[in-house]
């Protein structure tokens, strides 16, 4: 099956502080990720849909200039978290759609990120 | 728009109990129905899936049906284990293409105890 790579799988950093997490399609391309945010025991929400060669797709609310994306080939979307800060902990999970026909989505494992 | 409702957590079963989580799905067209598990401080995987009315996905002993009449996709499996204790999303996509996102229910967290 399709692999969804996600890296680091947790980080700890300083508030102020960059972050940025890799998300790789290992096996398949992808012109399109997406990226979620979770937070404990909540549902997925979607931050932004990442376009390989393009300017990524915030949704409502998200701080462009806070969680920066970039879509720079077939198989890698980074997400970086500026200036962190406490409130930015959470758990974020990637995810990707095999071109095709293919349905289903693939997820990342994850990344647990704590601002201290 | 689209969007799949699903039964509200937390689920507590006791081990080889029944399981039913209801997922309900509204859509224009002809989605393509999921369930997705996630287990604690992982990312989703794939448990099942049907692309069309009538299809029965299945996986690991659980099962679902895509029943249009009632815009339905209920996740069953007949005796649960400790280890299936996950949180479960349904969901739904109405596209082909890989460049629209899946849309999910809110998740169903299951407990099972021994």
């Amino acid at each position: 099956g399709a692999v969804v790579s996600q890296h680091p799988s947790w980080v700890i950093c300083k508030s102020g502080t960059s972050v940025k997490i890799e998300c790789r399609s290992l096996d398949f391309q992808a012109t399109t990720m997406f990226w979620y945010r979770q937070f404990p025991k909540q549902s997925l929400m979607l931050m932004a849909t990442s376009n390989e060669g393009s300017k990524a797709t915030y949704e409502q609310g998200v701080e462009k200039d806070k969680f920066l994306i970039n879509h720079a080939s077939l198989t890698l979307s980074t997400l970086t978290v500026t200036s962190a800060h406490p409130e930015d902990s959470s758990f974020y999970i990637c995810s990707a759609r095999p071109l095709g026909g293919r349905t289903e989505a693939f997820f990342g494992q994850g990344t647990r990120l704590t601002v201290v | 728009g689209n969007s799949v409702t699903q039964m509200e957590g937390p689920v507590t079963l006791s081990e080889e109990a029944f399981l039913t989580i209801n997922c309900t799905y509204t859509a224009t067209g002809y989605p393509s129905l999921f369930w997705y598990v996630q287990y604690p401080g992982e990312g989703l995987q794939l448990l099942l899936k049907a692309t069309k009315a009538d299809d029965k996905g299945s996986n690991k002993g659980f099962e679902a049906t895509y029943r249009k009449e009632t815009t339905s996709f209920h996740l069953e499996k007949g005796s649960v284990q400790v280890s299936d204790s996950a949180v479960y999303f349904c969901a739904l996509s109405e596209s082909f293409s890989g460049n629209t996102p899946l849309v999910f229910g809110k998740g169903t967290r299951l407990s099972v105890i021994a």
